[in-house]
């Protein structure tokens, strides 16, 4: 499968634990996104990377938050602390992106975490 | 930023007949238009996209329509199909410091019966 993969696919931990999520985009691909999805609502932007660079950060995507992209391949999401509030779907998405125009953005099938 | 709303947020319909979702946004500078599927318990797909610089798109059964004065855009379905049953969302993107990013809309739950 050369689609966008996510791992693990679920997690259940205590309030207050970490947690992380990874991301592997479509190998060309150079943008890549994460969103947050809860039950009955559209995916919600959190970061996206141009490369290795983290461009754009949403007002959701607290200090608990941190993602990285270190070489410009795959992708990590922490969650530090974790809150009860922080269960939903995780879905990374990526792109290949040409300068001044948006490309298509295949997605993952997500990281489902539940803080218990 | 982009506020995308959608609907309705249900919609049923006979097998055969039309299903038209509506969306709207907000910001002008938006000039890219996707239209995603999501079946149940799966990741989001592509399913037809319109760029700012087009009125219409069709794909088969599927057509996007774009009205940039108004902004406001909408997914047809024709001939339906029960397999058409899944939640569909539409979506405006971002600026390009985000990468083009999209900001979706709430989804609309569309059930197709036979």
């Amino acid at each position: 499968d050369t689609g966008v993969s996510q791992n693990p696919r679920h997690k259940i931990t205590k309030r207050g634990q970490n947690v992380t999520f990874r991301c592997d985009p479509i190998s060309e691909h150079n943008r890549l996104y994460w969103y947050r999805q809860t039950l009955g609502q559209g995916p919600e932007f959190l970061t996206y990377f141009q490369n290795e660079a983290q461009l754009e950060k949403s007002r959701l995507l607290s200090d608990r938050f941190s993602a990285e992209r270190p070489k410009g391949s795959f992708s990590t999401l922490e969650i530090q602390r974790t809150e009860q509030g922080d269960s939903a779907m995780y879905l990374c998405a990526s792109s290949l992106g040409l300068a001044g125009s948006p490309g298509e953005l295949f997605f993952g099938e997500g990281s489902r975490l539940t803080v218990l | 930023g982009e506020n995308v709303e959608q609907h309705p947020s249900t919609l049923s319909v006979q097998e055969g007949d039309s299903a038209v979702i509506k969306c709207t946004y907000s910001d002008s500078a938006s000039n890219y238009f996707p239209w995603y599927k999501q079946e149940l318990g799966k990741r989001p797909q592509l399913i037809i996209d319109i760029r700012s610089n087009v009125g219409e798109k069709k794909d088969q059964r599927i057509a996007v329509t774009l009205n940039k004065t108004a902004k406001h855009f909408s997914l047809h379905i024709t001939e339906t199909q029960p397999e058409d049953s899944a939640v569909y969302f539409c979506a405006a993107s971002l600026n390009s410091n985000s990468g083009y990013a999209l900001n979706f809309g709430k989804g609309t739950s569309l059930l197709v019966t036979p």
